[in-house]
């Protein structure tokens, strides 16, 4: 299985401020050419189910607000969030679809500091 | 609207069976992946398995396979997780997610969750 390992596991933060959350995958999750990266991120406000927000690790989907973007490829990937909103908080997950077992990260718990 | 929505929360005992489902609207059913995914209480998301409702081909974590049993019935857009003995240890919230997925000659490829249900939580307990 891929093991996907986030940091931090928690980060408050002040409203107008940004914040950074990382994920490194155990092997490459990027497909031979083309320059894919199979890594998406979601985020799960309390009660809620998750929500896409980025997919092939910097494609953001419909809707999602500009503020969120994702960079990274091969092992090592970013979620930014520019700018943080009181909606914003909530637990964000990196997962990886390169390969079965799906796997995602432990998640990153973001708060109002 | 597309949607997944799911069956209602569940109080067993252990020992018991359950089967919960997750119907599809607004969306071509048997065109999509539909996979399982497990929360317990307070911690991270894991994946259980998928199924392709076209042809019920299904794939399992192997720590999930012959514990759990996924299917689908493409005549109602609906597929299910099904326990025979529940125990204590199945308790948690369990969410149905929509594969995004491109297509090769002969085959569909699954790819990440672009549609979740609301959830169903289960609860085991004496």
């Amino acid at each position: 299985d891929i093991v996907m390992t986030q940091s931090p596991d928690s980060l408050a933060v002040s409203l107008g401020e940004g914040a950074t959350i990382n994920c490194k995958s155990s092997q490459s999750v990027s497909y031979n050419s083309g320059g894919k990266e199979a890594l998406a991120w979601y985020q799960q406000r309390p009660g809620q189910p998750p929500k896409l927000l980025i997919y092939w690790a910097s494609t953001r989907e419909y809707g999602v607000p500009d503020r969120f973007s994702g960079s990274g490829s091969g092992t090592d990937f970013t979620l930014t969030i520019r700018s943080l909103q009181a909606e914003d908080v909530a637990v964000y997950y990196c997962l990886q679809y390169y390969s079965t077992p799906w796997t995602f990260g432990q998640g990153t718990k973001v708060e109002i500091k | 609207e597309v949607r997944l929505v799911q069956s209602g929360a569940e109080v067993k005992k252990p020992g018991e069976s359950l089967k919960i489902s997750c119907r599809g609207s607004g969306y071509i059913f048997t065109n999509y992946w539909v996979a399982w995914v497990r929360q317990m209480p307070g911690k991270g998301l894991e994946w259980m398995g998928v199924i392709y409702p076209g042809d019920s081909n299904t794939k399992y974590r192997p720590s999930f396979e012959g514990q759990v049993t996924i299917s689908a019935d493409k005549s109602i857009n609906t597929a299910y997780l099904q326990w025979t003995s529940l125990k204590a240890s199945d308790s948690a919230m369990y969410y149905c997610a929509r594969h995004r997925s491109f297509t090769v000659p002969d085959s569909v490829v699954p790819l990440w969750f672009d549609l979740w249900g609301q959830g169903s939580l289960v609860t085991v307990s004496s």
